[in-house]
């Protein structure tokens, strides 16, 4: 499988300003994806990264406060934008899917303040 | 949205015995995937299932992928004290353009 890494690994952040996370992955894959992780819970899915396009967001999901770039086939950057406490989350970058298993990198902890 | 029910949504064992873990749903998977995150860690893949009654193994894990497409169980023998973690169960929507879909997770404490 794919050794995929974030940056940061985790970050203080005061409330109304933005933090860009980054994902790397050392292969070329087709499908990445950014997930959220609040305190407790499940992950839940934020959008499907497309290369070269617009990324997916799922509902309850918009790209003013997530916005998304993916400039090519290992690197994918997820914004979280005017950040309040609520945004304190695990955020992680999977790839694969479509059919097969997906592989999470180490997720980004973020707490807002 | 789609939900899998996960259960038990914890557990506290002895060393040594044996676990269970299921995850049911209303609706029809084309993939079960079985993961377990560690504390300030990503959730790491132990076992993927992509046919209906197909039965995996990984060591002392064992899961399969329930006959119905609805459901998969994940079984832990022999458990050690560094199977402590939060176990999640994750689903594909074929529906949904293959989107993974997570169970609430079960949290494994094992007593040495």
């Amino acid at each position: 499988s794919a050794v995929i890494s974030q940056k940061p690994s985790r970050d203080i952040c005061q409330r109304g300003t933005s933090l860009t996370i980054q994902c790397q992955v050392d292969s070329q894959v087709t499908m990445m994806f950014w997930y959220r992780q609040q305190p407790g819970q499940s992950l839940t899915l934020i959008a499907t990264a497309n290369q070269g396009s617009e990324a997916t967001y799922e509902s309850g999901f918009v790209i003013d406060k997530f916005p998304i770039s993916r400039p090519n086939l290992t690197f994918s950057t997820l914004t979280v934008s005017n950040m309040s406490p609520e945004d304190s989350s695990i955020y992680l970058c999977s790839v694969g899917g479509g059919g097969d298993a997906e592989y999470f990198g180490p997720g980004t902890r973020l707490t807002v303040t | 949205g789609q939900q899998l029910n996960q259960s038990p949504q914890s557990m506290f064992i002895q060393e040594g015995e044996d676990v269970s873990m299921n995850c049911t749903s209303s609706s029809i998977f084309n993939t079960w995937l079985w993961y377990k995150q560690d504390p300030g860690e990503g959730p790491v893949l132990l076992i993927a299932l992509y046919k209906a009654g197909e039965l995996t193994s990984n060591g002392r894990l064992t899961a399969q992928f329930g006959i119905t497409r609805k459901d998969s169980f994940l079984n832990i023998s022999a458990s050690i004290p560094s199977d402590v973690g939060i176990y999640f169960c994750a689903g594909q929507l074929a529906r949904e353009g293959n989107k993974l879909v997570f169970g609430a997770g079960t949290i494994l404490r094992v007593k040495s």
